[in-house]
This record gives structure tokens, C-alpha cells and sequence, in this order.
């Protein structure tokens, strides 16, 4: 079974550019979930898709980001325009059931300088 | 809201030692789950453990097991015969029971070396 991937893996831009992530989640699984490392902070939650529809983006820190979800399957988050306090790592999950926890990806290393 | 607080940055461990990470959390929640994730070098975060807190057993996974201390908000994990393959970061993370959204609430994260 192919994991959760998420590319690029890396990405340096200059602040005011704009910056795509993409997630390919495990296939079948429904609920798909955005999460994002700031340095030194926490891990904090984005958003949570169940198939194409966005069912809690309360973690979404203001309308310069926008995740959408083609057809339930990959989710993409765009960033526009990046700004210094948007670098971090971008992690991606899924899952089917919640229960047992989720299957990350390895994160989109996000610099804006 | 939840928190989730680790209180040790970093720690190290002999090999075939065994070592605790703690881990409390603040909540006035009494459904939920909890979770210890691994993160290698390689960055791809693991599940290690799972916890439902209305079960009174302590969870275990091979060299893995944790504390629950429930009244005392205290969820630490143990991980005996370390390994050099544990060398990583380790997120505890709450799970609030029935939430729509069933997001994870981490805390900042424990960096443990295994020394041979």
C-alpha cells in the first residue's frame, strides 16, 4: 500500500509569491487533514476534508491560504501571498478511521525568505 | 481547548536501556483519545501507541507501553531495550471523542537519542 506523499519537498520562495503544496493521500481513505510546524512551536491543525468537502478548516490561519480536495482524492493547499511567519513544515494526513490515528506524510518544508 | 504539554525538549538513551517520556494534557473532556507519534530523521511521522481513556489497561506494542494516569491528566510513554532506530522526535497528541473534525492536538515534542 502506497503511504500518504507529498511533494515537493522542499520549497524556498520569496515572500509575495505564491506557493502550491500538494498531497496524495492513501486511496480509499476519506478524511484527508492539512497540519503545519511552525519552528519550535507545536504542530497545529489546518483543515480536515472528508472526500471533497471541507469539514472543519477552523485551524486555517487567514484567507491567504486555500486547500481544496479535487474529486475526494488529492488536496492541494496554496499559499498567496507567502509571507515570512508561513514557513514551517506542512504535513498531510489520512485516514478512514479516525480511531487509529492517522498516516502522515513526510511534510513540505516551507521557506519564505 | 486542549493542551498538550512535554515538558523534556530532549533526552538520551543507552542502548537496550530503558527510557520514559512524559507527557500531561489539560482537558475537561472524559472521551478521548491519546497517541504517542514517532518522527525519524526521515521526518514521516508513525503511530507508536494509542490509548482510549475509557479503558482503564494501559496500551502496549512490543517495547512500547505507556502510563495513563487519568485523574492525574499524566499519559507517559516507556520504551524499554531502546534501539538505535528510535532516535527521533516524539509527539504525544489528544484526540477529542465525537468531535466532527477528530483533529489532533500535539504537544511540542521530545527529542530522543539512542547512544550506542
Amino acid at each position: 500500500e502506497a503511504g500518504v506523499t507529498q511533494f515537493p519537498s522542499h520549497s524556498v520562495i520569496e515572500k509575495g509569491q505564491t506557493v502550491t503544496l500538494r498531497c496524495d493521500p492513501i486511496s480509499g481513505h476519506d478524511n484527508l487533514y492539512w497540519y503545519r510546524r511552525v519552528m519550535g512551536k507545536e504542530i497545529k491543525f489546518l483543515l480536515h476534508f472528508v472526500k471533497e468537502s471541507k469539514q472543519d478548516e477552523s485551524g486555517m490561519p487567514n484567507n491567504r491560504f486555500l486547500a481544496e480536495r479535487t474529486g475526494g482524492t488529492y488536496s492541494t493547499l496554496k499559499v498567496q501571498p507567502a509571507e515570512l511567519e508561513d514557513s514551517g513544515v506542512y504535513f498531510c494526513a489520512s485516514s478512514q478511521d479516525y480511531v487509529y490515528g492517522y498516516t502522515f506524510g513526510s511534510g513540505t518544508r516551507l521557506t519564505v525568505v | 481547548a486542549q493542551t498538550v504539554t512535554q515538558s523534556q525538549p530532549e533526552m538520551s538513551v543507552q542502548e537496550a536501556e530503558t527510557v520514559t517520556l512524559s507527557c500531561t494534557y489539560d482537558t475537561s473532556e472524559n472521551n478521548y483519545y491519546l497517541f504517542w507519534y514517532k518522527q525519524p530523521p526521515s521526518r514521516q511521522m508513525i503511530l507508536v501507541i494509542r490509548q482510549e481513556a475509557y479503558k482503564q489497561q494501559n496500551a502496549t506494542e512490543n517495547r512500547f507501553s505507556v502510563n495513563f494516569q487519568k485523574a492525574a491528566k499524566s499519559f507517559s510513554l516507556k520504551i524499554s531495550d531502546s534501539q538505535l532506530g528510535d532516535t527521533a522526535m516524539y509527539f504525544c497528541a489528544f484526540m477529542k471523542r465525537g468531535l466532527r473534525s477528530y483533529q489532533l492536538t500535539f504537544g511540542k515534542g521530545t527529542k530522543l537519542s539512542v547512544i550506542p
